[in-house]
């Protein structure tokens, strides 16, 4: 069964210090793994795709790495706005159709 | 990004009524859509899938007499809530594929369903 484990389950950092969201992953044959946004009541925003060990992705502040059991989200230098729910899910190559699996996300506060 | 809409966005219903939810893809066609359903301090969780033109595929534990999907054109597909109970009170989420653009599912903003 895929399984998606994000850590920490709540950060919060100071406006500017910079930090980085884990994501581990297991999965029969990685299709994709896809970092989303999600802000209280709304539904995830995209973010980023990621298809193989080793590709790396940045959007503004947000960088997010691949390795073959994990994803990284790194945020630089994070501002208030920066604060939402950060959620990972894969995709499974093997038998597992479009079904995305999601982890319970780290829910980021950035302060002033 | 792709713009997928959803309505409403809030309802409140009594118990035993149904509650219909419309997903539509705004700028392209999908031919797939995705419902999910997400409760307090939870993931999301994949309810079922939306083939247009054809039945939906639930996932191991949903009742598909209880959660009636219809994706009647290639920009719309609904969510039927029938005989809705408290517990069935979550946020439910619709997602879609844009067709060849690769795996991205481009969600829509979600509804709340209060159940009372």
């Amino acid at each position: 069964e895929d399984q998606v484990t994000q850590s920490p389950e709540a950060l919060r950092l100071q406006e500017g210090e910079s930090s980085s969201l884990n994501c581990s992953y297991t999965v029969s044959g990685l299709r994709g793994l896809f970092w989303y946004r999600q802000d209280p009541g709304k539904g995830p925003e995209f973010l980023f795709t990621l298809y193989s060990a080793g590709e790396e992705k940045e959007k503004e502040r947000l960088k997010a790495t691949l390795t073959k059991k994990e994803s990284f989200l790194h945020i630089t230098a994070p501002k208030p706005e920066d604060s939402a729910t950060y959620l990972c899910a894969v995709q499974a190559g093997t038998g597992g159709g479009n079904k995305l699996t999601f982890g319970t996300g780290t829910q980021l506060k950035v302060e002033l | 990004g792709a713009v997928v809409s959803q309505h409403p966005s809030r309802v409140i219903c009594k118990s035993g009524t149904s509650v219909k939810i419309e997903c539509r893809s705004l700028d392209f066609q999908a031919t797939t859509m995705f419902w999910y359903r997400q409760f307090p301090k939870q993931s999301l969780m994949l309810m079922a899938t939306s083939n247009e033109g054809s039945k939906a595929t639930y996932e191991q534990g949903v009742e598909k007499d209880k959660f009636l999907i219809n994706h009647a054109s290639l920009t719309l597909s609904t969510l039927t809530v029938t005989s809705a109970h408290p517990e069935d009170s979550s946020f439910y989420i619709c997602s879609a594929r844009i067709p060849g653009r690769q795996e991205t599912q481009y969600f829509g903003p979600g509804t709340r369903l209060l159940v009372l």
